[in-house]
This record gives C-alpha cells, structure tokens and sequence, in this order.
C-alpha cells in the first residue's frame, strides 16, 4: 500500500534551519508529483511546495519563496524540504503528499512537527 | 492567487441528518476542485476529486457538485464517523494548490 513517513521535525530556534525528510513506498515514486503541505496548530492547511516527478521543476508558496528548497532523491524513493532562517509563523505539522494530475493529493504522511521559538 | 472560501466556519447537526458545505473559489476553477476529511490528530483523506468523483472507498453518503465558482459537499445522513473538518481545495493552477478554511461538523 501507498506509505509516506516524514522525519527530521523538531524545535529549532528562530533563523534556524532544518531538513524535511519524506520515505515512500507502495508506490514508483519517480512517477509522481510530491507536495509539501503544513498546518499551524490549530488552524487549516497550507500548501508549501511542489516538485515534478523527476524534479526538474520546483514551485513554492510566497511565504516560504527563497527561504525554502525542495528535492527528491527518486534513487532512494525520498522527498526533502530545507527549510531556512525560521520564523515563529513556520510552526506547523509539515506533510508530505502523493499528487496526481487531474485528481490532486490522493496520500498523505503522518505529518512531521516543527517547532519555531527561542 | 485564487482565493478558496469555505461556509459555515462550523455546521453543528444530528447523526442522521443531511450536512451542506460550501465552497467558493475567487475565479473560476472549472471542475478542478477536492474535498477532504480530516479528524484531530489525523492526516487529511481525499473524498472527492474532479468536483464530483468519490475517491476510491468513499460511500455514496458522500456528494460532491458544482463546478466554475460554487461548489458543495453533501452527506446525506451523517454518521458518527463523519464528525470532522472538511476542507476544499483548488488544483486548477497546478501544482499551485490553494485551500479553503474548513468547515467542522459536529454534533
């Protein structure tokens, strides 16, 4: 079955950095679009960042252009989001996501927490 | 940006009642509209995709229509397991996603 498993959460301080990880399997991840898409505590969904099957076209979210950087490794079947110079508002359950065209996000991760404070 | 809106913020009804969300995008986006469930603690599922299409184990409990700028979601006779957010969601500017507020039914 279609399995996607985010690691690399935590708390950082503000201006940190840090680096997503996203496994999947169940699946030929080399092809299919993956997305990164977040949800601050208690509030709704947000979409962050998506890349092409092969990784050669990569699109962000204006909030997070130029701070973040999305990529996938389709040898190792993983999915990656660094993300730099943290801010309190980036707080949020990070997901990782399995898209098809026509049909957008079909699977989702569990999620992986990052933590924004000093 | 298309800009997704979703009403009521909260929609508070019966097991076996009907449920009508709504979903309302900025500018059009045809037919490329989903709906997701999500429960406290859970990721998001798919319902609907294609403004109408359930998505694979999803009961017929379960509508989806509209297309252009309305959309809505229907739960013919709600269950205890449909108390949750529900979420719309644009794909017409893909891989661009936009998403609306939620909507949570419960009791």
């Amino acid at each position: 079955q279609v399995r996607l498993v985010e690691s690399g959460g935590g708390v950082v301080q503000p201006g940190r950095s840090l680096r997503l990880s996203c496994a999947a399997s169940g699946f030929l991840f080399s092809s299919y679009a993956v997305h990164w898409v977040r949800q601050a505590p208690g509030k709704g969904l947000e979409w962050v960042a998506a890349i092409s099957y092969d990784g050669s076209n990569q699109y962000y979210a204006e909030s997070v252009k130029g701070r973040f950087t999305i990529s996938r490794d389709n040898s190792k079947n993983t999915l990656y989001l660094q993300v730099n110079s943290l801010r309190p508002e980036d707080t949020a359950v990070y997901y990782c996501a399995r898209a098809v065209f026509g049909v957008s996000i079909d699977y989702w991760g569990q999620g992986t927490l990052v933590t924004v404070s000093s | 940006e298309i800009i997704m809106t979703q009403s009521p913020a909260t929609l508070s009804v019966s097991p076996g009642e009907r449920a009508t969300l709504s979903c309302r995008a900025s500018q059009s986006v045809s037919s490329n509209l989903a709906w997701y469930q999500q429960k406290p603690g859970q990721a998001p599922r798919l319902l609907i995709y294609g403004a109408s299409t359930r998505a694979s184990g999803i009961p017929d409990r379960i509508s989806g229509s509209g297309s252009g700028t309305e959309f809505t979601l229907t739960i013919s006779s709600l269950q205890s397991e449909d108390f949750a957010v529900y979420y719309c969601q644009q794909y017409n500017n893909w891989p661009q996603l936009t998403f609306g507020g939620g909507t949570k039914v419960e009791i």
